[in-house]
């Protein structure tokens, strides 16, 4: 069974622009998260969905991030504009219940 | 409020030396704990888990750890690490909404250094 993807594994952009990260979640998971590190930071929660709906958002930092999960499968998670401080590792997680498995995360960097 | 404590930012062992990476938590119910790691490049990956039962659990890689509810802790132990252990470790407990469903609450980490 394949576990959580995530889409791309790197991105490296520069202050100002858009970019959109990309999870898709282990098939029959109703539930799917969005967490992110920033540089010697600790790893924070940023929302939650179930099925297609956000069932909590209070991690998100501010407005210029956008999560979608359309039809409930695969999630979108966009920055725009992306700023210095975007930078970090955003892991996507699903789960059924109360264990959730991770993604490998992907490392964006904002120069 | 839920919080996840790692009192060691890093840690330095032998190989062969026996390791214990330090958890404590707070969380007002019964917790659900577990413990990530972290390589290199690699994504978070699940060493062990506690959901109830026997406090002592066993998980992957040699790794075992202990729930004591009496001290909010959940420590992480290895008898004899390997050169391959080195990684950050990060100690987390699933915490559940007002709207149900869980979040994980990390810890800071703890970055394990193995020296020969």
């Amino acid at each position: 069974e394949a576990g959580v993807t995530q889409f791309p594994s790197h991105s490296v952009i520069e202050k100002g622009q858009t970019v959109t990260l990309r999870c898709d979640p282990i098939s029959g998971h109703d539930n799917l998260y969005w967490y992110r590190r920033v540089m010697g930071k600790e790893i924070k929660f940023l929302l939650h969905f179930v099925k297609e709906s956000k069932q909590d958002e209070s991690g998100m930092p501010n407005n210029r991030f956008l999560a979608e999960r359309t039809g409930g499968t695969y999630s979108t998670l966009k920055v725009q504009p992306a700023e210095l401080e975007d930078s970090g590792v955003y892991f996507c997680a699903s789960s059924q219940v109360h264990e959730q498995f991770f993604g490998p995360g992907t490392r964006l960097t904002v120069l | 409020a839920q919080s996840v404590t790692q009192p060691d930012i890093h840690i330095t062992v032998s190989e062969g030396a026996s390791l214990e990476l330090r958890c404590n938590y707070s969380y007002g119910a019964t917790p659900y704990l577990f413990w990530y790691v972290q390589s290199p490049g690699q994504g978070l990956q699940l060493l062990l888990k506690y959901f109830s039962g026997d406090t002592l659990v066993q998980g992957i890689k040699g790794f075992e750890a202990e729930f004591k509810r009496s001290q909010s802790s959940f420590n992480l132990r290895k008898p004899s690490v390997h050169w391959s252990d080195a990684a950050e470790y990060f100690c987390a407990v699933a915490a559940r909404f007002n709207t149900g469903g869980f979040k994980t609450i990390f810890g800071a980490g703890t970055r394990l250094f193995v020296k020969a």
